[in-house]
């Protein structure tokens, strides 16, 4: 069994819609991560949880928003997508006693919008 | 603040022949890196990581990197490439300070691809 999950794999959505995507985790890690990745640019930071209380911004915050609902799921909203948000984006976590901070990542979704 | 460049989009190489993949990074503070390898519609998995002592290090299947702090680089290589090692791979660094650690900041991915 995948020890991080993303959910759905594969989205298209229009214009002007409200989208989230779900991460669960069976690791036991604290921190959990959303990035999105575009061809040429590699993986951006979105934001970053170091526990269920502790949200940070990334490097490309806006327009997105996240919810930590406990340890194992962190989601990521876009609250009115637009169709420079068309990315893979992938959910990550890690353990904070990790100082060599290894992240673990999910599969990945796969979101047009339209 | 730190950035990484990988200075190669794309490889191309024939199998059983020897590959680098260079990676340039800067940062102000001690760091940590890595390499990642994303086989195709999969996520990423850790191939290497170098945290300290020992510059060069190795991964199980072969992959090799050797951290060079005067040129600040962490180039990957392997002495002989199979059909399955095609894949995007990213370089990665993360400081050593507590207060930002968990967070990555990735260079651009290298698309290596293996032809027979």
């Amino acid at each position: 069994d995948a020890d991080v999950t993303q959910t759905p794999r594969n989205r298209i959505t229009k214009t002007g819609k409200r989208i989230m995507l779900e991460c669960s985790q069976t690791k036991g890690h604290d921190r959990m991560y959303w990035y999105r990745q575009d061809p040429g640019l590699g993986l951006r930071l979105i934001y970053y949880s170091f526990d269920v209380k502790d949200i940070n911004k990334g490097e490309i915050s806006d327009g997105y928003s996240v919810s930590r609902q406990a340890q194992a799921k962190f989601s990521l909203s876009l609250e009115s997508a637009i169709p420079n948000q068309t990315a893979l984006y992938f959910c990550a976590t890690s353990l904070a006693r990790d100082w060599g901070n290894e992240q673990f990542f999910g599969p990945g979704t796969r979101l047009t919008v339209l | 603040a730190q950035s990484v460049t990988q200075l190669d989009s794309q490889v191309p190489v024939f199998e059983e022949a020897p590959v680098e993949l260079r990676c340039n990074y800067s940062s102000s503070v001690s760091v940590y890196l890595f390499w990642y390898v994303q086989y195709p519609n999969q996520g990423l998995q850790l191939l290497l990581k170098y945290l300290s002592g020992s510059t060069l290090v190795e991964s199980i299947n072969g992959f090799e990197a050797e951290f060079n702090k005067s040129q600040t680089s962490f180039h990957l290589r392997k002495p002989s490439v199979h059909i399955s090692d095609t894949a995007e791979y990213f370089c990665a660094v993360s400081d050593q300070l507590y207060n930002q650690g968990g967070k990555l900041i990735f260079g651009q991915g290298t698309e290596l691809s293996v032809k027979p």
